[in-house]
């Protein structure tokens, strides 16, 4: 089975812009999950999305949002860009259902620059 | 404080020497993960448990849910065991709180 992909793998934005990343997850999992990690915050969970329905939310800012689609593949925006959006941006897939504690399969993450 | 806290936060070893990394967390959990991250981001999740033990290859992983911790154990330990130890608290669905991981060297 092909593992989590992530694409693009390396992003220059400004200030302000937006961004979109995508994920497609490993055949057959539901759920898709998104990860902001930083030198500072450390890894840091942004949403969990299942079965197109956003089941989970960590503590960002609503300039972060995403969403996913009937073939499981997931999509994260990010907004009007500030320079502390800068960080690895790692996806991860499960079965998970049901809300049940699953493995996760992590992409090899988007790495975003802002300046 | 943390929900979520590991000790040590870096650890240089000898090949050979078995290794421990503690975690401790402070939130009600369905399941205890940990990651091995190498440089350039990739994260491998290595055990997922919510009780007792469990073991691969040369790693070990254990938990105490009364007590709220869990350690993972490297045995035999070799260079390519270099990376960060990641431990993460299971909440809900597969929404994960992070420790803040712990940067293993193994010298040769």
């Amino acid at each position: 089975k092909a593992g989590v992909t992530q694409t693009p793998r390396y992003l220059i934005k400004t200030r302000g812009q937006q961004v979109t990343l995508s994920c497609s997850p490993i055949s057959g999992h539901r759920s898709v999950s998104w990860y902001q990690q930083t030198p500072g915050q450390g890894l840091q969970f942004l949403f969990e999305y299942f079965s197109e329905t956003q089941r989970n939310k960590g503590n960002f800012p609503g300039r972060f949002s995403g969403r996913q689609f009937s073939n499981s593949r997931s999509e994260m925006n990010v907004s009007t860009l500030e320079l502390g959006d800068s960080a690895l941006y790692l996806c991860a897939s499960s079965h998970a259902d049901r809300g049940n504690q699953q493995t996760q399969y992590f992409g090899p993450g988007t790495r975003l620059l802002v300046l | 404080k943390n929900e979520v806290e590991q000790s040590p936060q870096n650890l240089t070893a000898q090949e050979g020497e078995f290794i421990t990394i503690n975690c401790s967390y402070s939130v009600g959990i369905s399941a205890l993960h940990w990651l091995q991250q190498h440089p350039g981001g990739g994260i491998v999740s290595l055990f997922m448990l919510s009780s007792g033990k469990k073991k691969h290859g040369r790693l070990i992983a254990t938990i105490n849910i009364q007590e709220k911790h869990s350690s993972l154990h490297i045995t035999a330990s070799h260079p390519r065991d270099s990376a960060v130890y990641i431990c993460a608290a299971g909440v809900s669905g597969s929404r994960l709180t992070f420790g803040e991981g712990t940067q293993l060297t193994v010298n040769p």
